[in-house]
């Protein structure tokens, strides 16, 4: 089965622009997460969809960051403007209903500079 | 509030040695808790998966234990190679589907 796909692997945008990240997870997990890490701090969570709501959206830093998952497929994350400090991997994930038993399956990122 | 440390932040060791990473946790009321690698430039690749009713998962070279009570996870790698050389990372998940993280265990295996 294919993995969780995620692109662009890299932008690199100036501060006050717009990005738009994309993540398909795998055919038929219900869940869906985004997730990011910033220069020399740990992964934290940002927001999880089941299907196409937003169960949990409250590590969302703040109004410039949107996602959506439309028809409860693929995500986008739109930084818009970014800024600086939105520099670092931004990381999906998706998992089945059962995530006790099988856990969550991690794309392998975009990689976003803001300069 | 959940809070995962990883310990050591890095180990450097000859290659064939058994190593053991450490997690610990602050909060026990955890739903499962997973270790990952990440490879440098790459994504996160899944090790292993505990469900919170377990004690232990094993995978090959790599053995994951859990002890609730004591707020704690190893990971344990037999014989280590020089591929074995990542980061190490540590995440516990909450009855919120969130995953917490620990800053992770950089590794290098010395041929």
């Amino acid at each position: 089965e294919a993995g969780v796909t995620q692109f662009p692997s890299h932008s690199v945008i100036e501060k006050g622009q717009t990005v738009t990240l994309r993540c398909d997870p795998i055919s038929g997990h219900d869940n869906l997460y985004w997730y990011r890490r910033v220069m020399g701090k740990e992964i934290k969570f940002l927001l999880h969809f089941v299907k196409e709501s937003k169960q949990d959206e409250s590590g969302m830093p703040n109004n410039r960051f949107l996602a959506e998952r439309t028809g409860g497929t693929y995500s986008t994350l739109k930084v818009q403007p970014a800024e600086l400090e939105d520099s670092g991997v931004y990381f999906c994930a998706s998992s089945p209903r059962d995530r006790a038993h099988y856990g969550y399956t991690f794309g392998s990122g975009t990689r976003l500079t803001v300069v | 509030k959940q809070e995962v440390t990883q310990i050591p932040a890095a180990l450097s060791v000859p290659e064939g040695e058994n190593l053991v990473l450490n997690c610990s946790f602050t909060d026990s009321a955890i739903y499962n808790l997973q270790w990952f690698r990440q490879d440098p430039g790459k994504g996160l690749t899944s090790l292993l998966l505990i469900q919170s009713s377990q004690r232990e998962q094993t995978s090959g070279r790599l053995n994951a234990s859990l002890d609730k009570s004591s707020g704690r996870s190893t990971l344990y790698i037999a014989a280590s190679q020089p591929g074995d050389s990542a980061t190490y990372l540590c995440a516990v998940g909450d009855s919120n589907y969130q995953l917490i993280w620990g800053a992770g265990t950089k590794l290098i295996i010395k041929p």
